[in-house]
């Protein structure tokens, strides 16, 4: 079964660096996403992406973060400067149509030192 | 503002029980509904996924019902088996704008044998 797959599974990052986080989704899916979970908390929506370009973001989503499909295959978070409060499990998803469904990746685990 | 509720928020039975996971959501003009599993530290598998316009889905213990009026759904596991313990979450597909999920609080299913 085709997955969504993320690197790295986790992530140790010293304040004020950039990280980037890497996903390929499904190879035919049109429409990608990313979540983030801090622990003990919801999955939120941070940002979505169509159409070689983000057709909603959240109030999360600030300046400090971009996203970019670089290639054909490739969806990537960039953070641009991390603060200790990023610290979360980031989801990268996908689906082919709006109601086709969401399928996830299993997630990249920042941590924020 | 949407906002998506499930109880319980723990629940721990003994393996073979039939068991009921409840969501609910404040805004009835939903595009679909989409139950997820999280295991600890993990991503999210998707296991069913309701349109607006229907009214239940199955896949195998599995049965996910929506009743859109009164903003609820519910997650119908049968022949509970310890490997169902996991974290269920609902997520939903907030309106016809957007194509962001709203994610529930999720519900921690524990099943001893």
């Amino acid at each position: 079964e085709p997955e969504v797959t993320q690197t790295p599974s986790h992530q140790v990052t010293q304040m004020g660096q950039e990280v980037i986080l890497r996903c390929v989704p499904i190879s035919n899916h049109l429409y990608f996403y990313w979540y983030r979970q801090i622990l003990g908390q919801k999955v939120e929506f941070l940002v979505s992406f169509y159409n070689n370009e983000i057709s909603e973001k959240s109030e999360i989503f600030d300046d400090q973060f971009s996203v970019e499909r670089p290639d054909g295959s490739n969806f990537t978070l960039k953070i641009r400067s991390t603060k200790l409060e990023d610290s979360a499990m980031y989801f990268c998803a996908s689906s082919g149509r709006q109601d086709s469904g969401y399928t996830f990746g299993s997630g990249t685990r920042l941590t924020v030192v | 503002k949407q906002e998506v509720t499930q109880i319980p928020a723990a629940l721990s039975v003994p393996e073979g029980e039939n068991l009921v996971l409840n969501c609910s959501f404040t805004d009835s003009a939903i595009y679909n509904l989409q139950w997820f599993r999280q295991d600890p530290g993990k991503g999210l598998t998707s296991l069913l996924l309701i349109q607006s316009s229907q009214r239940e889905q199955t896949s195998g213990r599995l049965n996910a019902s929506l009743d859109k009026s009164s903003g609820r759904s519910t997650l119908y596991i049968a022949a509970s088996q310890p490997g169902d313990s996991a974290t269920y979450l609902c997520a939903v597909g907030d309106s016809y704008n957007t194509d962001k999920l709203i994610f529930g609080t999720g519900t921690r299913l524990q099943v001893f044998p």
